[in-house]
């Protein structure tokens, strides 16, 4: 199985900062079709996850450009600009490039 | 409007089997893929298996044979059973729709306990 490497566990912002996330896979995630699958998600407290970027780099309908994700082959990051209080959560990197699809272990983000 | 929607027994005997629905609207099953996605304090988030818009199905081998997953159309309703449930199973069990789990359901808490 693909496993996903998340960084750091958990961090701490300030509203108005930046932050960025990394997320490493132990196989490259460029599928046999050339997308590369690799989506994140955000689990706000006692929600549902939800779909922030798709193939690396795609945001999600409805989602702000205060998001945004990068990287290539088996390292990604995910960046959160103008951070706000809604933005807090545990957020998730996931593969569906091979199965099974597998999701890393989160990366929880409080605010100052 | 895309929503989706999971049913389930809520507590559940170990050995027993696990069965949930989730009710779609807003889209057609016909259309799109079905996925099933659990989160256990064990493992975190899990990938289940789905069900392609043209019926067929993928499973995660970690399941082996104990999973299945099928849909009535008619009914909008996507449908996972899980047999020889085990105390490991508890959690909370979600259905989200296509490739990249775009939209996903509120969840159903599954506790497997005697």
């Amino acid at each position: 199985d693909v496993v996903m490497t998340q960084t750091p566990v958990s961090l701490s912002v300030s509203l108005g900062g930046q932050v960025s996330i990394s997320c490493r896979s132990s196989q490259s995630l460029v599928h046999n079709n050339g997308n590369t699958y690799l989506s994140w998600y955000l689990q706000k407290p006692g929600q549902s996850p939800q779909l922030l970027i798709y193939k690396v780099s795609n945001r999600f309908s409805g989602i702000s450009d205060r998001f945004s994700g990068s990287g290539s082959g088996t390292d990604f990051t995910l960046k959160i600009s103008r951070v706000e209080p809604d933005d807090l959560g545990v957020y998730y990197c996931g593969q569906g490039t091979q199965y099974p699809f597998t999701f890393g272990s989160g990366t929880k983000l409080e605010i100052k | 409007q895309v929503q989706l929607k999971e049913t389930g027994p809520g507590l559940v005997q170990p050995t027993q089997t696990l069965s949930i629905t989730c009710t779609v609207s807003g889209f057609s099953l016909t259309s799109y893929y079905m996925q099933w996605v659990r989160q256990t304090p064990g493992k975190g988030l899990e990938w289940m298996g789905f069900i392609r818009s043209g019926g067929s199905t993928e499973y995660n081998s970690e399941f082996k044979s104990r999973l299945s997953i099928s849909r009535d159309t008619s009914k909008n309703q996507v449908f996972l059973k899980m047999n020889s449930l085990k105390t490991e199973d508890t959690g909370v069990y979600y259905c989200a729709r296509n490739w990249e789990l775009g939209y996903w359901g509120q969840g159903v808490m599954v506790t497997v306990s005697s």
